[in-house]
């Protein structure tokens, strides 16, 4: 079986522009999440999609944004791009309920800001 | 608001001796779980606690969950260098869709 798989791997964009990173779910599951994580930080919670709508948001500006299309594959757009975002930008997917909510990860796009 | 603290942030030992990592909820949590991430690497789920008191055991990391569901323990016997990585705590609040909150996570680094 598939894992989660995201696509680009890496990722070089410039000031300004706009970016758009990929992630395919582990078939079956639902719910889709984004995290960006700085070098070495944590987990910074951006979004949480299922069935098709957002259901949570993390503390980020508005020019984060994505969807998840009727496949429960999701998109990640960031517009605007500034240096800060440069980070590894990481999908997990999962299915819902109690009990069953674990996140199975992706490798994650690097995104580099220049 | 609902948050899962976790400490402490780093960790430096020397190799077999052991480690600990806490995490901690003021409200009451419905399961937690823990994950590690390797240097260059993604996070992996570990293990899943949902009963109060539960202690679990994977070879030398022993996982408990606290009596009143609010606080759990990662623990490491005899650290090894492939144990080096980020521990991650992930906390699961009942209602709504069981919203997962990571903690800071701890880096561990082992010292040959």
């Amino acid at each position: 079986e598939a894992g989660v798989t995201q696509s680009p791997t890496h990722l070089i964009k410039t000031r300004g522009q706009q970016a758009t990173l990929r992630c395919s779910p582990i078939s079956g599951h639902t719910s889709v999440y984004w995290y960006q994580q700085a070098l070495g930080l944590g987990l910074q919670f951006l979004l949480w999609y299922d069935e098709g709508e957002e259901r949570n948001r993390g503390n980020f500006p508005p020019r984060f944004s994505g969807r998840q299309f009727p496949n429960y594959s999701s998109e990640l757009n960031v517009n605007a791009l500034e240096l800060e975002d440069s980070a590894l930008y990481l999908c997990a997917s999962s299915l819902r309920g109690a009990g069953k909510n674990i996140q199975y990860f992706g490798a994650g796009t690097r995104l580099s800001v220049l | 608001g609902q948050q899962v603290m976790q400490i402490p942030q780093y960790q430096h030992v020397q190799e077999g001796e052991d480690f600990t990592t806490y995490c901690n909820s003021s409200t009451t949590l419905s399961n937690i779980q823990w994950y590690k991430q390797r240097p260059g690497g993604h996070p992996v789920f570990l293990i899943q606690l949902v009963k109060s008191g539960e202690v679990k055991k994977q070879k030398r990391l022993t996982f408990q969950f606290g009596e009143a569901k609010k606080n759990s323990s990662l623990h490491i016997t005899a650290t090894q260098t492939t144990d080096v990585g980020t521990y991650f705590c992930a906390g699961s609040f009942s209602g709504g869709y069981n919203k997962l909150i990571f903690g800071a996570g701890t880096r561990l680094a082992v010292h040959p």
